[in-house]
């Protein structure tokens, strides 16, 4: 599996747009990348996916460079309720069962 | 409502006491999953199972056994705990088909061997 790179953390305004980075320089042409979050210690939370087009959905926008060696996803508006760790993972086809969690970024929205 | 449920939330136990922390999901996923996460290491896949009767290991299967012997339910077990399995446990599922979904997880189960 390609392996990704997060900045650490990082802060945000509230009501500004977010835009959190990753690197997967190594990704192969049959891997997704996905998006979760994890809020506190709940169970992580799905957000977004995409192969190589941008994708919107109502949580978030995801912008895949055209290479496919970095991504960029996008919290439009952020509230303080997306305050969590962002974990940007590849995932194959052929091998979709895995997913493997790095250290994610932690993104902190303050007032 | 889909969702994938956990039991119990929290437990705490004695080292060496058998023990079933139990998950089952509703969405009629193939693929069912189980992470332990512990300060500082993150989330690390346990078990994986790919469909009924299929499973196998992921990074830190040690200590643990799980079976899937109905599609819905994918149980942990822990047949002798020890202090070192005291952690954060979430099962997840997800539908097969290349990416096509995401993983849902369950609340979390809080395990605490004294």
């Amino acid at each position: 599996d390609a392996k990704t790179t997060q900045p650490t953390s990082m802060d945000c305004a509230e009501g500004r747009a977010a835009n959190l980075p990753c690197n997967h320089s190594t990704i192969s042409g049959n891997e997704y990348v996905y998006w979760y979050r994890q809020i506190h210690s709940q169970g992580p939370q799905y957000i977004i996916h995409g192969l190589k087009n941008n994708e919107t959905n109502e949580m978030a926008s995801l912008i895949i460079t055209e290479d496919r060696k970095s991504s960029t996803l996008i919290l439009p508006h952020a509230t303080l309720r997306d305050t969590a760790v962002y974990y940007c993972i590849v995932r194959g086809y052929f091998n979709d069962y895995k997913l493997s969690f790095g250290a994610g970024t932690t993104v902190t929205v303050r007032a | 409502e889909a969702q994938v449920t956990q039991n119990p939330r929290y437990l705490i136990t004695v080292t060496g006491k058998k023990l079933t922390v139990t998950c089952s999901q509703n969405m009629n996923h193939e693929y069912m999953s189980w992470y332990r996460q512990d300060p500082g290491l993150g989330l690390r896949q346990i078990y994986y199972s790919m469909n009924v009767e299929v499973t196998d290991k992921g990074d830190v299967p040690e200590g643990y056994k799980v079976s899937r012997k109905e599609k819905r339910n994918f149980p942990l077990i822990l047949e002798s705990p020890s202090p070192n399995q005291t952690s954060l446990y979430f099962c997840a599922s997800s539908g097969s088909g290349g990416g096509l979904t995401g993983y849902t997880f369950g609340s979390g189960t809080r395990l605490t061997v004294v």
